[in-house]
Protein backbone atom coordinates (compact mmCIF):
# COMPACT_ATOMS: atom_id res chain seq x y z
CA UNK A 1 0.00 0.00 0.00
CA UNK A 2 1.61 3.43 -1.05
CA UNK A 3 1.88 5.96 1.53
CA UNK A 4 1.87 9.79 1.72
CA UNK A 5 2.81 11.61 -1.11
CA UNK A 6 4.42 14.64 -0.94
CA UNK A 7 5.61 16.72 -4.14
CA UNK A 8 7.97 18.67 -4.78
CA UNK A 9 10.69 17.28 -2.28
CA UNK A 10 12.50 20.52 -2.53
CA UNK A 11 12.05 24.05 -3.59
CA UNK A 12 14.09 27.01 -3.27
CA UNK A 13 12.71 30.15 -4.25
CA UNK A 14 13.17 34.19 -3.62
CA UNK A 15 11.23 36.19 -0.86
CA UNK A 16 8.07 37.08 -2.27
CA UNK A 17 7.48 34.87 -4.84
CA UNK A 18 4.19 32.06 -3.91
CA UNK A 19 4.76 28.62 -3.78
CA UNK A 20 2.50 25.60 -3.72
CA UNK A 21 3.12 21.96 -2.29
CA UNK A 22 1.02 18.69 -3.02
CA UNK A 23 -0.28 16.07 -1.12
CA UNK A 24 -2.27 12.81 -2.01
CA UNK A 25 -3.28 10.91 1.49
CA UNK A 26 -3.26 7.36 1.86
CA UNK A 27 -6.11 5.99 0.08
CA UNK A 28 -9.62 6.16 1.81
CA UNK A 29 -7.89 8.06 4.72
CA UNK A 30 -10.41 11.00 5.67
CA UNK A 31 -8.22 13.44 7.79
CA UNK A 32 -5.51 15.26 6.20
CA UNK A 33 -2.92 17.28 8.36
CA UNK A 34 -0.65 20.02 7.14
CA UNK A 35 2.14 20.48 9.67
CA UNK A 36 5.26 23.06 9.67
CA UNK A 37 8.60 21.52 10.51
CA UNK A 38 11.52 24.19 11.56
CA UNK A 39 15.00 23.20 12.05
CA UNK A 40 15.72 21.50 15.45
CA UNK A 41 11.88 21.24 15.89
CA UNK A 42 8.73 19.29 16.21
CA UNK A 43 6.03 19.56 13.53
CA UNK A 44 3.37 22.17 14.15
CA UNK A 45 0.26 22.05 12.69
CA UNK A 46 -1.30 24.54 9.98
CA UNK A 47 -4.56 22.88 9.35
CA UNK A 48 -6.47 19.84 9.67
CA UNK A 49 -9.35 18.66 7.26
CA UNK A 50 -12.45 15.84 7.61
CA UNK A 51 -12.68 15.06 4.29
CA UNK A 52 -13.23 18.25 2.20
CA UNK A 53 -13.50 20.59 5.33
CA UNK A 54 -10.76 22.72 7.54
CA UNK A 55 -12.22 21.73 11.13
CA UNK A 56 -8.96 23.45 12.64
CA UNK A 57 -6.88 26.01 10.95
CA UNK A 58 -6.19 28.00 13.92
CA UNK A 59 -2.50 27.97 13.52
CA UNK A 60 -2.29 28.73 9.55
CA UNK A 61 -1.41 32.20 8.71
CA UNK A 62 -4.03 33.40 6.84
CA UNK A 63 -2.53 36.72 5.35
CA UNK A 64 -0.29 34.17 3.31
CA UNK A 65 -1.29 30.93 3.30
CA UNK A 66 -3.88 29.04 2.08
CA UNK A 67 -5.02 25.54 1.62
CA UNK A 68 -7.58 23.52 -0.18
CA UNK A 69 -8.64 19.82 -0.08
CA UNK A 70 -11.46 19.60 -2.96
CA UNK A 71 -13.17 16.26 -3.38
CA UNK A 72 -11.50 15.76 -0.02
CA UNK A 73 -8.54 13.41 -1.35
CA UNK A 74 -5.46 15.42 -2.60
CA UNK A 75 -4.55 18.88 -1.06
CA UNK A 76 -2.76 21.45 -1.81
CA UNK A 77 -0.66 23.95 0.41
CA UNK A 78 0.24 27.69 -0.88
CA UNK A 79 2.43 30.41 0.53
CA UNK A 80 1.98 33.61 -1.34
CA UNK A 81 4.10 35.79 -0.98
CA UNK A 82 7.15 33.78 1.16
CA UNK A 83 9.20 35.41 3.32
CA UNK A 84 12.10 34.39 4.69
CA UNK A 85 11.12 32.77 8.13
CA UNK A 86 8.49 30.49 5.51
CA UNK A 87 12.14 28.32 5.27
CA UNK A 88 11.08 25.09 6.90
CA UNK A 89 9.92 21.38 6.05
CA UNK A 90 6.58 21.26 5.33
CA UNK A 91 4.77 17.57 6.20
CA UNK A 92 1.51 15.91 5.23
CA UNK A 93 -0.05 13.30 7.30
CA UNK A 94 -3.24 11.69 6.96
CA UNK A 95 -5.45 9.32 9.34
CA UNK A 96 -8.52 7.33 9.17
CA UNK A 97 -10.90 8.26 12.25
CA UNK A 98 -7.90 7.30 14.86
CA UNK A 99 -5.19 9.78 16.47
CA UNK A 100 -2.49 7.44 14.49
CA UNK A 101 -0.67 9.61 11.89
CA UNK A 102 0.88 8.57 8.92
CA UNK A 103 3.41 11.10 7.49
CA UNK A 104 4.86 11.99 4.26
CA UNK A 105 8.54 12.82 3.49
CA UNK A 106 7.86 16.25 3.67
CA UNK A 107 8.63 19.29 1.22
CA UNK A 108 11.88 21.36 2.27
CA UNK A 109 11.49 25.01 1.34
CA UNK A 110 14.21 27.51 0.99
CA UNK A 111 13.19 30.56 0.71
CA UNK A 112 16.29 32.70 -0.39
CA UNK B 1 5.05 28.23 26.14
CA UNK B 2 5.92 24.74 25.16
CA UNK B 3 3.08 22.00 26.42
CA UNK B 4 5.88 19.01 25.87
CA UNK B 5 9.21 18.98 27.02
CA UNK B 6 12.03 15.90 25.87
CA UNK B 7 15.19 15.61 27.14
CA UNK B 8 17.81 15.31 26.71
CA UNK B 9 17.57 17.58 23.57
CA UNK B 10 20.88 15.44 21.98
CA UNK B 11 22.41 12.14 23.24
CA UNK B 12 25.64 10.40 21.72
CA UNK B 13 26.14 7.47 22.94
CA UNK B 14 28.57 4.08 21.95
CA UNK B 15 26.74 0.76 20.73
CA UNK B 16 25.93 -1.41 22.95
CA UNK B 17 25.07 1.22 25.77
CA UNK B 18 21.68 1.74 27.34
CA UNK B 19 19.62 5.20 27.17
CA UNK B 20 15.99 6.80 28.35
CA UNK B 21 15.23 9.81 26.71
CA UNK B 22 12.09 11.65 28.86
CA UNK B 23 8.53 13.47 27.53
CA UNK B 24 7.27 15.80 30.27
CA UNK B 25 4.34 18.19 30.54
CA UNK B 26 2.43 19.56 33.01
CA UNK B 27 -1.24 18.76 31.49
CA UNK B 28 -2.96 15.48 31.34
CA UNK B 29 -2.70 13.25 27.77
CA UNK B 30 -5.72 11.70 25.99
CA UNK B 31 -2.55 9.54 24.68
CA UNK B 32 0.68 9.74 23.99
CA UNK B 33 2.57 8.81 20.75
CA UNK B 34 6.36 8.00 20.28
CA UNK B 35 7.73 8.66 16.56
CA UNK B 36 11.29 8.42 14.91
CA UNK B 37 12.28 10.79 12.16
CA UNK B 38 15.42 10.18 10.08
CA UNK B 39 16.92 12.97 7.88
CA UNK B 40 14.73 13.60 4.77
CA UNK B 41 11.84 12.07 5.57
CA UNK B 42 8.77 12.04 8.00
CA UNK B 43 8.00 10.61 11.40
CA UNK B 44 7.31 7.17 11.58
CA UNK B 45 4.88 5.34 14.43
CA UNK B 46 6.80 3.84 17.04
CA UNK B 47 4.06 3.17 19.82
CA UNK B 48 0.92 4.95 21.01
CA UNK B 49 -0.06 4.71 25.14
CA UNK B 50 -3.34 5.39 26.91
CA UNK B 51 -3.49 4.01 29.84
CA UNK B 52 -1.71 5.57 32.94
CA UNK B 53 1.05 3.18 33.62
CA UNK B 54 1.05 1.38 30.32
CA UNK B 55 4.04 -0.37 29.63
CA UNK B 56 5.23 -1.39 25.91
CA UNK B 57 7.39 -3.42 24.31
CA UNK B 58 8.97 -2.70 20.89
CA UNK B 59 12.23 -5.30 20.79
CA UNK B 60 14.82 -3.34 22.44
CA UNK B 61 12.86 -0.35 22.81
CA UNK B 62 10.37 0.37 25.94
CA UNK B 63 7.72 2.53 26.65
CA UNK B 64 6.40 3.95 29.88
CA UNK B 65 3.27 5.58 30.50
CA UNK B 66 3.41 7.79 33.67
CA UNK B 67 0.04 7.25 35.94
CA UNK B 68 -0.86 10.32 35.82
CA UNK B 69 -1.02 10.77 32.23
CA UNK B 70 1.60 13.88 32.22
CA UNK B 71 5.02 11.72 31.09
CA UNK B 72 6.45 9.21 29.67
CA UNK B 73 9.45 7.83 29.15
CA UNK B 74 11.50 5.73 26.20
CA UNK B 75 14.32 3.27 27.08
CA UNK B 76 16.46 1.18 24.28
CA UNK B 77 18.47 -1.24 25.76
CA UNK B 78 21.81 -2.29 24.10
CA UNK B 79 21.54 0.76 21.20
CA UNK B 80 22.81 0.09 17.69
CA UNK B 81 23.47 2.54 15.04
CA UNK B 82 20.50 1.78 13.19
CA UNK B 83 18.77 3.51 16.23
CA UNK B 84 19.74 6.75 15.31
CA UNK B 85 17.47 9.43 14.75
CA UNK B 86 15.10 12.37 16.22
CA UNK B 87 12.86 10.82 18.47
CA UNK B 88 9.56 12.88 18.90
CA UNK B 89 6.56 12.49 21.37
CA UNK B 90 3.31 13.94 20.84
CA UNK B 91 0.37 14.01 23.12
CA UNK B 92 -3.40 14.15 22.20
CA UNK B 93 -4.44 16.48 24.51
CA UNK B 94 -8.38 16.13 24.45
CA UNK B 95 -9.05 13.34 22.43
CA UNK B 96 -9.76 15.59 19.26
CA UNK B 97 -6.70 13.92 17.21
CA UNK B 98 -5.04 17.24 17.36
CA UNK B 99 -1.22 16.10 18.12
CA UNK B 100 0.82 18.86 20.23
CA UNK B 101 4.39 17.75 19.41
CA UNK B 102 7.84 17.62 21.50
CA UNK B 103 10.91 19.37 20.11
CA UNK B 104 12.79 15.53 20.05
CA UNK B 105 15.42 14.13 21.42
CA UNK B 106 18.20 13.34 18.60
CA UNK B 107 20.32 10.12 18.97
CA UNK B 108 23.14 9.59 17.66
CA UNK B 109 24.50 5.97 18.06
CA UNK B 110 28.21 5.57 17.36
CA UNK B 111 29.32 2.42 15.83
Amino acid sequence: EAGVVQSPRYKIIEKKQPVAFWCNPISGHNTLYWYRQNLGQGPELLIRYENEEAVDDSQLPKDRFSAERLKGVDSTLKIQPAELGDSAVYLCASSLGAPTQYFGPGTRLTVL
Amino acid sequence: TQLLEQSPQFLSIQEGENLTVYCNSSSVFSSLQWYRQEPGEGPVLLVTVVTGGEVKKLKRLTFQFGDARKDSSLHITAAQPGDTGLYLCAAEMDSSYKLIFGSGTRLLVRP
